[in-house]
């Protein structure tokens, strides 16, 4: 249980255009997700963390106007790459706590998505 | 603030062999530490955790033990295998009330046959 599903796995897309990711919880109510982004042969860099019903919390360094993150649901959250240029290839992954009750308390992670802009 | 620094990888072992990595964190109060794995084209998965001073988490073989007084979280293995090839990221949450894990650089681990 406590599933999140992350949505497209892997996306091409050309200098200038906006992508969308999106993360649902499938078998549980969401409240947070943590938006993730993976460097090549490095760690996990947080870069927000969004809040059903309110603005997300973006962490220092993280431009707010060109990763707008949306937590329309207890089940979906967006992050949507605006304007993306190839320095923003990367691989991004969400992430959201586990219910309390649940035997695996913890975070459970989407799959990632790996965006390319060429 | 709060962070974790791992061992530099990768890590190229044979099989049935004894692995350990390294892990050490910084952080004010008592954060929990956790191990999550990678599998290649995977997404993370929870290896093991412990939320206190001396836990020690324990899953498929691996043991991690919480030590406060060295601040380390230090990965083990008494005989790895080659499925365990992967990515292993070590990570801590505050013990604010954010939630947000804090993760080290990752070591890529290699089991050769």
């Amino acid at each position: 249980g406590a599933v999140v599903s992350q949505h497209p796995s892997r996306v091409i897309c050309k200098s200038g255009t906006s992508v969308k990711i999106e993360c649902r919880s499938l078998d549980f109510q969401a409240t947070t997700m943590f938006w993730y982004r993976q460097f090549p042969k490095k760690s996990l860099m947080l870069m927000a963390t969004s809040n059903e019903g309110s603005k997300a919390t973006y962490e220092q360094g993280v431009e707010k106007d060109k990763f707008l993150i949306n937590h329309a649901s207890l089940t979906l959250s967006t992050l949507t790459v605006t304007s993306a240029h190839p320095e923003d290839s990367s691989f991004y992954i969400c992430s959201a706590p586990r219910p309390r009750d649940s035997s695996n308390y913890g975070y459970t992670f989407g799959s990632g998505t790996r965006l390319t802009v060429v | 603030g709060n962070s974790v620094t791992q061992m530099e990888g990768p890590v190229t072992l044979s099989e049935e062999a004894f692995l350990t990595i390294n892990c050490t964190y910084t952080a004010t109060g008592y954060p929990s530490l956790f191990w999550y794995v990678q599998y290649p084209g995977e997404g993370l998965q929870l290896l093991l955790k412990a939320t206190k001073a001396d836990d020690k988490g324990s899953n498929k073989g691996f043991e991690a033990t919480y030590r406060k007084e060295t601040t380390s979280f230090h990965l083990e293995k008494g005989s790895v295998q080659v499925s365990d090839s992967a990515v292993y990221f070590c990570a801590l949450r505050g013990n604010s009330n954010t939630g947000k894990l804090i993760f080290g650089q990752g070591t890529t681990l290699q089991v050769k046959p």
